[in-house]
């Protein structure tokens, strides 16, 4: 069965320091990677997704992923990062199955952002 | 451009009441749609999903309903709602096969 982790609950990062959230799957085949941005009270928003090709996936707001086949991870990292990067961080993983597109994520990261 | 409206943004209700939460799409046809709940401090749990008009599945028995009368319309019911019943709501769509979910702003309900 497919399954998603993410092993951190909380990080606290300084403003301008790097990022790495960790995330791990298990699937048997080739997975859908995906990284979702959440801000409090509001939507999830799609940071990045892996598909195939190029294991090293760029994304929108200075956010890149890479696709680790040995390891089963996708993790989302920032080299600096801004205070309005603090929300929750999603990882999901994805197949077809069943007639639909089907998502399972991760319990999330929640970001905090010092000064 | 396809967009997605979720409504309404709050919502507070009594226990026992009935609920009604809507979600449209626009800018594309035939999609998957599917509800998610988000209860305080945990992660995302899919109710159901549709993959057609009147096509629904359900993924963990409750309390909910949720209906497709239109292509681009997914309706989330309840004809009594329970306090477990609060939480986030968040609805999403996707194209047919290989994408991700495009998700809406979501709807906070709290049952009193």
């Amino acid at each position: 069965a497919q399954s998603v982790t993410q092993p951190d609950i909380h990080i606290t990062v300084s403003e301008g320091a790097s990022l790495e959230l960790r995330c791990n799957y298990s699937y048997g085949a080739t997975p859908y990677l995906f990284w979702y941005v959440q801000s409090p009270g509001q939507g999830l928003q799609l940071l990045l997704k892996y598909f195939s090709g190029d294991t090293l996936v760029q994304g929108i707001k200075g956010f890149e992923a890479e696709f680790k086949r040995s390891q089963s991870s996708f993790n989302l990292r920032k080299p600096s990062v801004h205070w309005s990067d603090a929300a929750e961080y999603f990882c999901a993983v994805g197949s077809f199955s069943g007639g639909y597109n089907k998502l399972i994520f991760g319990a999330g990261t929640r970001l905090a952002v010092h000064p | 451009s396809q967009t997605i409206h979720q409504w309404p943004a709050t919502l507070v209700q009594p226990v026992g009441s009935p609920l009604s939460l809507e979600c449209t799409v626009e800018g594309t046809s035939n999609p998957n749609l599917y509800w998610y709940r988000q209860a305080a401090g945990r992660g995302l749990q899919l109710l159901f999903y549709s993959v057609g008009i009147g096509q629904i599945s359900s993924e963990v028995p409750q309390n909910l309903s949720a209906s497709r009368p239109q292509d681009r319309q997914f309706i989330l019911s309840s004809k009594k709602l329970l306090l477990s019943d609060s939480g986030f709501y968040l609805c999403a769509w996707s194209v047919k096969q290989g994408g991700g979910y495009t998700f809406g702003s979501g709807t906070r309900l709290t049952v009193v």
